[in-house]
């Protein structure tokens, strides 16, 4: 988990309200990315980025949004569009090019009530 | 489709038997491939990888992984398992000119004493 950090470690949410979860990085790496985690789905992608200022769907953006603004950061919003945002979230980061492993923050469990 | 499959949700091992850990691949080109282990509640620890070359690629905590082109396989093995080893295991594939990684849904490692 070193290097990257992610905030808060467990969040509960009224259905209907908006939720940002935090990514920061130390690791001077320019890509980073938002998994889920479901049981027995493996990770899924969300979104990723591979530069500031810029950032490509993955395979369930659906009801999130994302920004980097900053190298360091990539915050995730789940939004109330997001029908089952109940999961384990995941953020990483790499250095660019798909030869290169990626290195994992310790997660946030999302609840919504 | 490009996927990974993991056949197996769980293997279970007796302390100092060899362990095998399965996973099969569906990528077009010559894809990179890892494995990473998650323990309870944490974020993903990347184990080894394979990008080219030797086919046995050795990695952290006594773990090598061969990788088998004919079979499309990339099994994750042990010669001697400790309790410490139980964990869940993902393997991951990373198509040939992309920054992202598919991930198989995981296989839960146990170590009996």
């Amino acid at each position: 988990d070193g290097g990257i950090t992610q905030s808060p470690k467990y969040l509960f949410r009224k259905e209907g309200q908006n939720v940002t979860l935090s990514c920061e990085q130390n690791l001077n790496h320019d890509a980073m990315y938002w998994y889920r985690q479901d049981p027995g789905q493996g990770l899924r992608l969300i979104y990723y980025s591979q530069i500031v200022n810029d950032f490509q769907k993955g395979d369930i953006a659906e009801g999130y949004s994302v920004s980097r603004e900053k190298k360091e950061s990539f915050p995730l919003t789940v939004t109330s569009a997001q029908k089952n945002p109940t999961a384990f979230y995941l953020c990483a980061s790499s250095i660019r090019g798909g030869n290169n492993e990626q290195f994992f923050g310790p997660g946030t469990r999302l609840t919504v009530l | 489709a490009q996927s990974v499959a993991q056949p197996e949700d769980q293997v279970n091992v007796a302390e100092g038997n060899p362990l095998t850990v399965k996973c099969t691949y569906s990528v077009s080109g010559n894809p990179y491939l890892f494995w990473y282990v998650q323990y309870p509640n944490r974020g993903l620890q990347f184990l080894l990888k394979y990008i080219t070359g030797d086919n046995l690629v050795k990695g952290s905590y006594g773990f090598e992984a061969e990788f088998n082109k004919s079979q499309t396989s990339f099994h994750l093995k042990k010669p001697s398992a400790l309790v410490s080893d139980s964990a869940l295991y993902f393997c991951a594939v990373s198509p040939y000119n992309t920054d992202k990684l598919i991930f198989g849904t995981g296989t839960r490692l146990q170590v009996f004493p």
